[in-house]
């Protein structure tokens, strides 16, 4: 069945750089996008951008600066990396299969501060 | 970027009543809204597709209408499970969320 599931560090330094991976079963990366959406605390959720089936990608443009979209397909993973990070990037990150969106990880929490 | 809003955003409702939660995109999204629950703790879970199409195991209480900018889940029925956050999401563009319908039971 279709799963993904989200990993990294719960926290990370004002100015340092997130990475997170999301590893994915019961699909293909190559013929499915999978994208990064983040929820704060008590918050709302936004769309961070998306690697398509082809490999390219897409990105917020309120966040297109920092933020880097990759995959190895090989071991079914898909990388984000966000620089610069301040403490109002605290949020829940989930990954997202599709622009249906139609099956999500259980999301990580990354908190970040000193 | 199309903006998303969402009513009400706080919802209480007693079990079994009909329930309807709206959205309003900024633009034409022609179909291109979906429907999401949010329980506390837990990641999203897709209840509508494209306005009207209700996700492989979701119950029939469940039911979405609307195109272009006015869009409306709702609840038939509700029932106790039901307590959670609703969500729209726009994907006719970069996907814009509605900022939420917390509902509850009386």
């Amino acid at each position: 069945q279709v799963q993904l599931k989200e990993s990294g560090p719960g926290l990370v330094q004002p100015s340092q750089t997130l990475s997170l991976t999301c590893t994915v079963s019961g699909f293909s990366l190559t013929s499915n996008s999978v994208h990064w959406v983040r929820q704060p605390p008590g918050k709302g959720l936004e769309w961070m951008g998306g690697i398509w089936g082809d490999g390219s990608t897409d990105y917020n443009s309120a966040l297109k600066s920092r933020l880097s979209i990759s995959r190895d397909t090989s071991k079914s993973q898909v990388f984000l990396k966000m620089n610069s990070l301040q403490t109002d990037d605290t949020a829940i990150y989930f990954c997202t299969r599709t622009t249906r969106f139609d099956y999500w990880g259980q999301g990580v929490m990354v908190t970040v501060s000193s | 970027d199309i903006q998303m809003t969402q009513s009400p955003s706080f919802l209480s409702a007693s079990v079994g009543d009909r329930v309807t939660i709206n959205c309003k995109a900024s633009q034409n999204i022609n179909r291109y809204l979906n429907w999401y629950q949010q329980k506390l703790g837990e990641a999203p879970k897709l209840l509508i597709y494209n306005a009207n199409s209700l996700q492989t195991g979701i119950p029939s209480r469940f039911s979405g209408s609307g195109s272009g900018t006015d869009f409306t889940l709702t609840i038939s029925s509700l029932q106790p499970e039901d307590v959670a956050t609703y969500f729209c999401l726009q994907h006719n563009s970069w996907p814009t969320f509605g900022s939420g319908t917390k509902l509850e039971i009386k």
